[in-house]
């Protein structure tokens, strides 16, 4: 399995709270992504990183920012909570982008009230 | 630009049953197409993958080829068995950039 971790694993937070949410890897894989998983959207991409200080968004990244100061951890952060952010986020991990299997972490679920 | 479209679920085999999931996608140029599965209280895992028209992906019994003139790349497995039971994903790369687009899943349980 590849040495993928996220913190927390489960999260409830009030809204307007701030939330990060860390992914960590031991594979020294170029990309990382962070995505949402919710009922009848499949998962869906939030931001990405191709590496250490580079990100881009994803399909639906209002309402989150992303940093990557080490190739190891890549921080999701909900600048204030919204009910419509309660999902489950996994993180993923690439060698080398688009053409590459990616490789996910165990899921946070996040529950924003 | 680009997107996944699989068919509904839920879907309920009996173990031994043929199974077919169908995907199709919407893409600019050529992307990699995936199938990836995730078991209950897990992350994704991929199950297998092609990258260029008429290849087969193939792993765990189950199969899937790259179409280019229908679009498509639908799962198949030819008897299911019970652990077989997860949600499917057909995904797509985006070749010119680097994200990955997902279709909303397929739950399958098999049923003994």
């Amino acid at each position: 399995d590849a040495g993928i971790t996220q913190s927390p694993r489960h999260k409830v937070t009030e809204t307007g709270t701030p939330v990060t949410l860390r992914c960590h890897q031991t594979e020294n894989h170029r990309y990382m992504y962070w995505y949402r998983q919710d009922p009848g959207h499949g998962l869906r991409l939030i931001h990405y990183s191709y590496g250490v200080k580079d990100t881009d968004k994803g399909e639906v990244s209002d309402g989150y920012s992303v940093s990557r100061s080490k190739t190891e951890d890549f921080l999701l952060t909900l600048e204030s909570a919204t009910s419509s952010q309660t999902s489950v986020y996994f993180c993923a991990i690439s060698e080398s982008g688009s053409l590459d299997t990616q490789y996910f972490g165990p899921g946070t679920r996040l529950t924003v009230l | 630009g680009n997107s996944v479209t699989q068919m509904e679920g839920p879907v309920t085999l009996s173990e031994e049953a043929f199974l077919t999931i169908n995907c199709t996608y919407t893409a600019t140029g050529y992307p990699s197409l995936f199938w990836y599965v995730q078991y209950p209280g897990e992350g994704l895992q991929l199950l297998l993958k092609a990258t260029k028209a008429d290849d087969k992906g193939s792993n765990k019994g189950f199969e899937a080829t790259y179409r280019k003139e229908t679009t498509s790349f639908h799962l198949e497995k030819g008897s299911v068995q019970v652990s077989d039971s997860a949600v499917y994903f057909c995904a797509l790369s985006d070749q010119s950039g680097n994200q990955f687009y997902f279709g909303t899943g397929t739950s399958l349980t098999v049923i003994p």
